[in-house]
């Protein structure tokens, strides 16, 4: 079956503007996290959504961050006012909930110049 | 603060070896343990979960977990130069990545 997507694969941004990533969780999986990597930081957890709770909003590096999902499939990132210290590819993974295992899609590498 | 710790390497093996990575966790509380494999370029790829005390294997891979010590593992048999990649430790239902180990395995 088909795997996690996230669209799109590259995206460049000047700093100050606002971005939008999208991701496309495996049909079923009622689990949708949000990961980023960076050189400096390695791979760092930001959000959390799991069926109709409330997100774990407790990665999240700062209020220019947000993130919805919509109809308990597809989730938007969404960051506000881009710096360039948001560079980094931003993972999302997918799961069944819990403990289970999480899969990634294949990111999107965010430049912002 | 959550902390998962993982030797950078990188590790050096000849083709055929036993490949052996090492991870620790700080969080006593964690139930869930992932190993994930990373090729330059690539996202995480999943090779292996555990979630019990002791050694669970799937094909050349073998998982093993000590909770008391905080220590988690995984070896690769009979290694390949494919397997060359970083290999990820991860802990928790919202995962704490380690930094990775740089594995080469050599022909």
């Amino acid at each position: 079956g088909a795997g996690v997507s996230q669209s799109p694969s590259n995206k460049v941004t000047e700093k100050g503007k606002d971005v939008e990533l999208r991701c496309d969780p495996i049909s079923g999986h009622t689990a949708l996290y949000w990961y980023r990597q960076s050189l400096g930081q390695g791979l760092e957890f930001l959000i959390y959504f799991q069926g109709n709770s409330a997100p774990d909003k407790s990665g999240l590096p700062s209020d220019r961050f947000s993130a919805e999902r919509t109809g308990g499939s597809v989730s938007t990132l969404t960051i506000q006012r881009t710096q360039q210290e948001d560079s980094a590819v931003y993972l999302c993974a997918s799961s069944l909930g819990g403990e289970d295992e999480q899969f990634f899609g294949p990111g999107t590498r965010l430049t912002v110049l | 603060q959550k902390e998962v710790e993982q030797n950078s390497g990188p590790l050096s093996v000849p083709e055929g070896a036993i490949a052996s990575l090492n991870c620790t966790y700080s969080d006593r509380g964690s139930q869930s343990f992932f190993w994930y494999r990373q090729y330059s370029g690539k996202s995480p790829e999943l090779i292996m979960f555990i979630y019990s005390n002791g050694d669970k294997e799937d094909g050349r891979f073998t998982a093993q977990l000590n909770k008391a010590s905080q220590y988690v593992s995984l070896l690769i048999r009979d290694s390949q130069p494919s397997d060359s990649a970083t290999y990820l430790c991860a802990v928790g239902s919202t995962l704490t990545f380690g930094k990775g180990t740089m594995l080469l395995v050599s022909p």
